[in-house]
């Protein structure tokens, strides 16, 4: 079956310790994306990438890297910059352009203590 | 900047009640828009989007949303709920102006249906 895969499903961090967090797709898309979920906020664009070796910052990159090697991998950074890294963190990925809607994974949940 | 804001933040209803969620979004231009659902423990799922065309769009499980051009508004309804309908929701839009479109949500809604 084709979707995306985040892992691990739950990641405990001590502070200060950059963690990074897994996503694969095995839908062909071009697109893919990271959001971060906070209560009451919504979902918030932290980085996105259109095509492989390229990728823009979203509405809340600081304390974030990604990389986009393979089209299938957007492995996301939460660095020890991030002010308030525990939240839940969520993957995505749409054909070029996204118009038609996204495919989510099922997220990875980051406490740092 | 463009927004999209959903005014519920928690609402509560009983079984068999009708539900009315309500999302506007702050463009002038060209939208596609969606409706997200996520039961607890889940992943986020696509509930119906909107394109073009007949303004009254239906999605799955009985659900259905109306985009109203002139009030910037895509309202998510369904006429009876279930206790199965117990998720958050989010309305999502992809403010249509260059070749990328990213997908902007709102503050997501909170359903809790009482059995």
């Amino acid at each position: 079956d084709g979707g995306i895969t985040q892992s691990p499903k739950y990641l405990f961090r001590k502070e200060g310790q950059n963690v990074t967090l897994s996503c694969e797709q095995n839908l062909n898309h071009d697109a893919m994306y990271w959001y971060r979920q906070d209560p009451g906020q919504g979902l918030r664009l932290i980085y996105y990438s259109q095509i492989v070796n390229d990728f823009q910052k979203g509405d809340i990159a600081e304390g974030y890297s990604v990389s986009r090697e393979k089209k299938e991998s957007f492995p996301l950074t939460v660095t020890s910059a991030q002010k308030n890294p525990t939240a839940f963190y969520l993957c995505a990925s749409s054909i070029v352009g996204g118009l038609s809607g996204y495919t989510f994974g099922s997220g990875t949940r980051l406490t740092v203590v | 900047a463009q927004s999209v804001s959903q005014h519920n933040h928690h609402v509560i209803l009983s079984e068999a009640a009708s539900l009315e969620l309500g999302c506007n979004y702050s463009y002038g231009g060209t939208v596609n828009l969606f409706w997200y659902v996520q039961y607890p423990g889940q992943h986020l799922q696509l509930l119906l989007k909107y394109f073009s065309g007949d303004p009254l769009v239906k999605g799955i499980k009985g659900f259905e949303a109306e985009f109203i051009k002139s009030k910037f508004s895509f309202n998510l309804r369904k006429p009876s709920v279930q206790w199965s309908d117990t998720a958050e929701y989010f309305c999502a839009a992809i403010m249509i102006y260059n070749q990328g479109g990213k997908l902007i949500f709102g503050q997501g809604t909170e359903l809790s249906v009482k059995p």
